[in-house]
């Protein structure tokens, strides 16, 4: 595998379900982010973590809840989302966080019934 | 004023055209600049990076900046159909504990 990696790239869920995304970057990068894409609107970045460590959460509700076991692997664990969380999923890696250029997995389209 | 402003189109040319797409900005620090492509249902990818002010090129694609206008443009020469997706622009300040902000997006169609 090379880039960045999404798994699964396609979810429907009920809004009483428990699921998770995951990324993992090849690319020995130290910083990762989940952002959320909507139609018609432009990129949210959701979670910022850097070495590890998270940076940023931009308001996002706590039923989305970001885990960093390590620099390569990202999760998105999701409970009791809401239908209007349906969206395309996006991670992405950087070499670190001084504005780098980000690479970006293809995506988890998710749909939340 | 948002920090990045695109102008989402959709813009509609003929197989053939040139193309150009642009953002505008508002924040001086911004000396990093990007262009992401993104077909519809996959990830963005990275198509052009510049750095302050000048031109790049790239094939049939060229990317220029004007920072004293806080201007960037991307061009397209010699459209393809395959060129058709939403194009992102994307800049930094690369100062310790930023990320890339982001334009809305471009919907571009090339039509045969």
């Amino acid at each position: 595998e090379t880039g960045v990696t999404q798994t699964p790239r396609h979810l429907v869920m009920g809004m009483t379900n428990k699921k998770s995304l995951k990324c993992e970057q090849h690319l020995g990068h130290n910083a990762m982010y989940w952002y959320k894409q909507s139609a018609k609107k432009p990129l949210e970045l959701m979670f910022v973590y850097n070495f590890k460590e998270q940076t940023e959460n931009n308001s996002v509700p706590s039923r989305f809840s970001p885990e960093c076991p390590n620099s390569s692997h990202l999760f998105l664990h999701l409970h009791t989302l809401q239908p209007e969380d349906s969206a395309l999923y996006l991670c992405a890696s950087s070499q670190d966080m001084r504005g780098e250029t980000q690479y970006f997995g293809p995506g988890t389209r998710l749909l939340v019934l | 004023q948002k920090e990045v402003e695109q102008d989402p189109g959709p813009l509609s040319v003929p197989e053939g055209a040139i193309v150009s797409l642009n953002c505008t900005y508002s924040n001086s620090a911004f000396q990093y600049f990007m262009w992401y492509r993104q077909y519809s249902r996959k990830g963005p990818e990275l198509l052009m990076y510049t750095y302050s002010s000048g031109n790049k090129e790239d094939g049939r694609f060229t990317a220029q900046v004007d920072k004293s206008s806080k201007y960037i443009s991307l061009f397209i020469r010699d459209s393809q159909p395959s060129d058709s997706a939403t194009y992102l622009c994307a800049m930094s300040a690369r100062q310790a504990g930023t990320a890339l902000i982001f334009g809305k997006g471009t919907t571009l169609s090339v039509s045969s």
